[in-house]
Order: structure tokens, then C-alpha cells, then sequence
């Protein structure tokens, strides 16, 4: 089943701050983390296993809240470069090859 | 190259037609994964492989639909008889490993079915 990303889409100024949550009505393994900008590939941003740990990457970082089964994106002192669609993709099992179901996206547009 | 390459980038084809997709991981990726992407939304798992095995190919949406990596490394996909609802963008993606390691997408085929 399909994890429910909110907000759908968002705005900011430079250097303002977001969150992104992604939550599934399964219980999860592993949560993935990728940003995809137009007509381009996803990029990995970072994975979250259960277990509840934050992880950061640069300015972003992200939490996994085993108990809620949703994981949350953080993005601070937002920059131009971090427009685009942010994915979460989730993992059930671990022997599930590493298999991923993504969420239907947030976009996210980032303004000087 | 270093990344996950794909090709062709573009595909137009007419109903009915067959079309075949290729991906050529990053060396030495175990694991390789299609997926569909339909526009303004998330990719849509297709099918999996670990070395040459197609371990999973729940995400396949018919018979028309073909996928395989016969030598571990360089993977097809194809399409037979098109249907105008297979237009999408087809990403592959590959990881090193098995399990949970972060996945690399190529840029992906965008197919057009007219």
C-alpha cells in the first residue's frame, strides 16, 4: 500500500525552513528519502531504519518514528538548489530485496 | 560512465507496436529494479533482479510485459503490443548490494504510445 506524503506542495523563501512527512498504514523497515527535480533522475538523499534514528545530510535530515510508522523530512535554511519533488519510498521487509513503494510526491519550490 | 545509464531517452512508438528498453548499471551492482513513472507521480515498482534471477516481479501490470538480465549486468525491458497506458517514464535503478542500500536511478525512457 502506497505511504501518504503531506503536504502535496509547499513554497518558500530562501532560507526558510520545511517538513515533509511520509506515513504508511504498514509496519515498516526502512524508509528512502529522494529528491527528483524535472525530467531528471531521483536522487538518493539518505535512509532511515527502523528503530527511530535521525539521520542528516548537509541541511536536511530526517527522522523515522517506528511507533507512528511515519517519517518525517527536515529541510533548514532552505536553498535554491533545493527545489524539486521530494519522494519517500518504503521498505517492508528486509527480505524484500530492498524493493521500495514511493509515495505519490512533494513538491517543493524554493523562491529567492 | 559512473552513473546508471539508460536508452534510449525518448521512445515514440505506435499502437501495438513492441519496444524494447535498456539499462546499464553502475559495474558491480547486485541488485537492479524497474519502475513506472506516470506524470506527477512516485515511481511504480516493476520487477527485480539479484544477479541474472528476476527475484520479484509482482509490479509487472500484464503478460505484455517482459523483463530480464540475462549475463548480471545489462538489463531489457520490453513491452509487447503497446497499449496507449504504457506511455510513461520508465526508470531502472541499481544498488550494490541486496537488502537495504540506496538505490541509483538512471534518467530514464520516456515512452510515448500514439
Amino acid at each position: 500500500q502506497q505511504p501518504v506524503q503531506s503536504p502535496q506542495a509547499v513554497i518558500l523563501r530562501e532560507g526558510e525552513d520545511a517538513v515533509i512527512n511520509c506515513s504508511s498504514s504498514k509496519a515498516l523497515y526502512s524508509v528512502h528519502w529522494y529528491r527528483q527535480k524535472h525530467g531528471e533522475a531521483p536522487v538518493f538523499l539518505m535512509i532511515l531504519l527502523k528503530g527511530g534514528e535521525q539521520k542528516g545530510h548537509e541541511k536536511i535530515s530526517a527522522s523515522f518514528n517506528e511507533k507512528k510508522q511515519q517519517s518525517s523530512l527536515y529541510l533548514t535554511a532552505s536553498q535554491l538548489s533545493y527545489s524539486g519533488t521530494y519522494f519517500c519510498g518504503t521498505e517492508r521487509a528486509l527480505r524484500g530485496g530492498g524493493k521500495l513503494i514511493f509515495g505519490q510526491g512533494t513538491e517543493l519550490s524554493v523562491k529567492p | 560512465g559512473a552513473g546508471v545509464s539508460q536508452s534510449p531517452r525518448y521512445k515514440v512508438a505506435k499502437r501495438g507496436q513492441d519496444v524494447a528498453l535498456r539499462c546499464d548499471p553502475i559495474s558491480g551492482h547486485v541488485s537492479l529494479f524497474w519502475y513506472q513513472q506516470a506524470l506527477g507521480q512516485g515511481p511504480e515498482f516493476l520487477t527485480y533482479f539479484q544477479n541474472e534471477a528476476q527475484l520479484d516481479k509482482s509490479g509487472l501490470p500484464s503478460d505484455r510485459f517482459f523483463a530480464e538480465r540475462p549475463e548480471g549486468s545489462v538489463s531489457t525491458l520490453k513491452i509487447q503490443r503497446t497499449q496507449q497506458e504504457d506511455s510513461a517514464v520508465y526508470l531502472c535503478a541499481s544498488s550494490l548490494g541486496t537488502g537495504t542500500q540506496p538505490q541509483h536511478f538512471g534518467d530514464g525512457t520516456r515512452l510515448s504510445i500514439l
